[in-house]
């Protein structure tokens, strides 16, 4: 089983809808991270949590919201879908320690129609 | 606020020729440097990382990087491509002591025959 595990894998979604996405990992990791990719874009941070009771945004947050539910959970939510939030969107966790690699799932493709 | 470019959006190499993926990053304070690379439909994986020990850094699959503190740059080189090394290659920073990571806008590797 992967370390770091997201469902769905894929989902088309409507205009308007709300979306989660979820996040659960098994490497024992308080750090976990959002991040969207867009061709050319590479990927932006759009949500961190250090550990369960501490949330931060990063850098394109507006749109979005999340929750960690336990130091192994990290769900993103689309509270209204639009169209330009179509992307590759990928969690990562790492431990504590500075410089440590980040540790990633297999991403959830989003399409907003 | 760290910041990475990488240029040249897609690079075309010779199999068997040199790769080399330029990565300079910008930060107000000596960063944590990574590569990762992603194949397609996949997560990012790491290829390797300087995190203040020696300045060439050697990775999985053939990679190395150096660490150069006066050019600010962390360049990706292989000596000798091979097919398999046809995936997207991105560079990040992240500042000491925190692991959230500023992704470069990655290079999309082709490697011809």
């Amino acid at each position: 089983d992967a370390d770091v595990t997201q469902t769905p894998r894929n989902r088309i979604t409507k205009t308007g809808k709300r979306i989660m996405l979820e996040c659960s990992q098994t490497k024992g990791h308080d750090r976990m991270y959002w991040y969207r990719q867009d061709p050319g874009l590479g990927l932006r941070l759009i949500y961190y949590s250090f550990d369960v009771k501490d949330i931060n945004k990063g850098e394109i947050s507006d749109g979005y919201s999340v929750s960690r539910q336990a130091q192994a959970k990290f769900s993103l939510s689309l509270e209204s879908a639009i169209p330009n939030q179509t992307a590759l969107y990928f969690c990562a966790t790492s431990d504590n320690r500075g410089g440590t690699e980040a540790f990633f799932g297999q991403g959830t493709r989003l399409t907003v129609v | 606020a760290q910041s990475v470019t990488q240029l040249g959006s897609h690079v075309s190499v010779s199999e068997g020729a040199l790769v080399l993926l330029r990565c300079n990053y910008s930060s107000s304070v000596p960063p944590y440097l990574f590569w990762y690379v992603q194949y397609p439909n996949k997560g990012l994986q790491l290829l390797l990382k300087y995190t203040s020990a020696a300045t060439l850094v050697k990775g999985i699959n053939g990679f190395e990087a150096e660490f150069k503190k006066s050019e600010t740059s962390f360049h990706l080189t292989k000596p000798s491509a091979h097919m398999s090394d046809a995936a997207e290659y991105f560079c990040a920073v992240s500042p000491y002591g925190n692991n959230r990571l500023a992704f470069g806008k990655g290079n999309q590797v082709v490697v011809i025959p």
